[in-house]
């Protein structure tokens, strides 16, 4: 079974500074997903990035990048220029690529509550 | 667009009593899944349908919980017999069939049991 492992609990950071969360996960496959959702207080889970596992390039969304590092099976989200609305708890997922199986499936780590301090 | 919307937002039950949360998913999506998030389990998958079938249910935690799916479109998660550790979020998400890894969120449903 995959796992995903998020080992800061809470993360603060300056308004207008760069902050970098860490995600490791586990897997046997070679084909799969891997994700970062924002969710904020109202319990929205929102989309930020994503990235497949067969490009190489890291996924960039704006303010929002990736540090893919396929053979560490770590991917680390990295926020550049913190806004006070980046505040929120950001989860890790993976799921699988291929076709058949669970490949629908998302699979969490336990998340990082990110502060935006003004 | 309308997005994925959730009923009741909030619901506070006595334990024992059965309770039905609804989730609405966007519109064309086939796919939908209910997720759970506990402050001991973290968010976990409970149950995935394609269409009105739900070919896995394996996250599904006890036979008191069952959910089902008509018309394509709306959901119903049934817990029956509450207990006071079914006390968690629950999270619906849609998406298009052929676009599992795109799969947005509702806004959940705090279940509290007394």
């Amino acid at each position: 079974a995959q796992t995903v492992t998020q080992s800061q609990p809470e993360m603060s950071v300056q308004e207008a500074e760069t902050v970098t969360l860490s995600c490791t996960y586990d897997t046997s496959e070679s084909d799969y997903y891997l994700f970062w959702y924002k969710q904020p207080p109202s319990r929205q889970m929102i989309l930020v990035i994503r990235q497949e596992a067969y490009k190489q390039q890291n996924a960039t969304e704006n303010r929002f990048s990736v540090n893919f590092q396929k053979a560490a099976k770590s991917f680390s989200l990295k926020i550049s220029d913190s806004q006070l609305g980046d505040a929120a708890m950001y989860f890790c997922a993976y799921r699988s690529g291929g076709s058949g199986g669970s490949n629908y499936k998302l699979t969490f780590g336990k998340g990082t509550l990110l502060t935006v301090n003004p | 667009g309308a997005g994925v919307s959730q009923s009741p937002s909030n619901k506070v039950t006595e334990k024992g009593k059965d309770v039905e949360l609804r989730c609405d998913p966007i519109s064309g999506h086939t796919a939908l899944y209910w997720y759970r998030q506990s402050l001991g389990q973290g968010l976990e998958f409970l149950i995935y349908f394609q269409g009105n079938s739900a070919p896995d249910k394996s996250g599904l935690p006890s036979d008191r919980f069952s959910a089902e799916r008509t018309g394509g479109s709306v959901s119903t998660l049934t817990i029956q017999r509450t207990q006071q550790e079914d006390s968690a979020v629950y999270l619906c998400a849609s998406s298009f069939l052929d676009r599992t890894y795109e799969q947005y969120f509702g806004p959940g449903t705090r279940l509290t049991v007394t």
